[in-house]
């Protein structure tokens, strides 16, 4: 069942500018995580965040969590074309503590 | 390098075939994870294994089986394939249950039905 909705579908900016990314999910959760896939490539971890945190920062990126309004957003400041990628998010809210996948989105930084 | 391998990179067959995915964990992960992941999809949660036993399925096909050997390597099963089952399967690996965990991925098996 899909659980995290991301929002947009895709984003396209130029180097430099900030990236923001919106994840909303529709059960209670313990946690939502943040990955990111390069094309054709596998998934990297990039931050978990708690139900009972509002922020998180890890370099350039920086997630928030509203669990009132069920949805989260990642920010990459300053992006560069490396962040070139599908970012996904993922929950826990079911029960066998498998992790819900988004859609993901898809970021193009251009040059 | 997460850690996770997956073996064959890339495999094609034809219709009706069978083939066998395999996956080795990051070194001390007893979970392993199994998804696949259709052209410019999201990734679709098959099946997951706690310490070799079961613990959670997704959208697993009944055409698909897999199983966690006591060494924590796991199999994934496709047989009869399909058009449609050309995809990219990932496995991924974490420490204890998937919440609370980050997972780590392996670099997947592109499959070709033909």
């Amino acid at each position: 069942s899909q659980q995290g909705e991301e929002d947009p579908q895709a984003l396209s900016i130029q180097e430099g500018e900030n990236a923001t990314m919106n994840c909303s999910y529709k059960t209670s959760i313990n946690n939502l995580q943040w990955y990111r896939q390069n094309s054709g490539r596998g998934l990297v971890h990039l931050i978990l965040i708690r139900s009972n945190e509002r922020e998180k920062h890890s370099g350039r990126l920086r997630v928030t969590l509203d669990t009132s309004k069920k949805s989260s957003s990642l920010l990459i400041t300053a992006s560069r074309a490396a962040d070139t990628a599908s970012y996904f998010c993922a929950t826990d809210a079911d029960s066998n503590y498998q992790l819900i996948w988004g859609a993901g989105t898809k970021l193009i930084i251009k040059p | 390098d997460s850690g996770v391998t997956q073996t064959p990179k890339h495999l094609i067959t034809a219709t009706g075939q069978r083939v066998t995915l395999r996956c080795s964990p990051r070194s001390g992960d007893l979970s392993v994870y199994w998804y696949q992941q259709s052209l410019d999809q999201g990734l679709q949660f098959l099946i997951q294994y706690y310490n070799g036993e079961e613990r959670a399925k997704g959208n697993i096909l009944e055409r698909f089986s897999a199983q966690q050997f006591p060494d924590l390597h796991s199999e994934l099963n496709l047989s009869s394939l399909e058009l449609g089952d050309s995809a990219l399967y990932f496995c991924a690996s974490s420490e204890g249950l998937a919440g609370y965990n980050e997972q780590f991925f392996g670099p997947g098996t592109r499959l070709t039905v033909l």
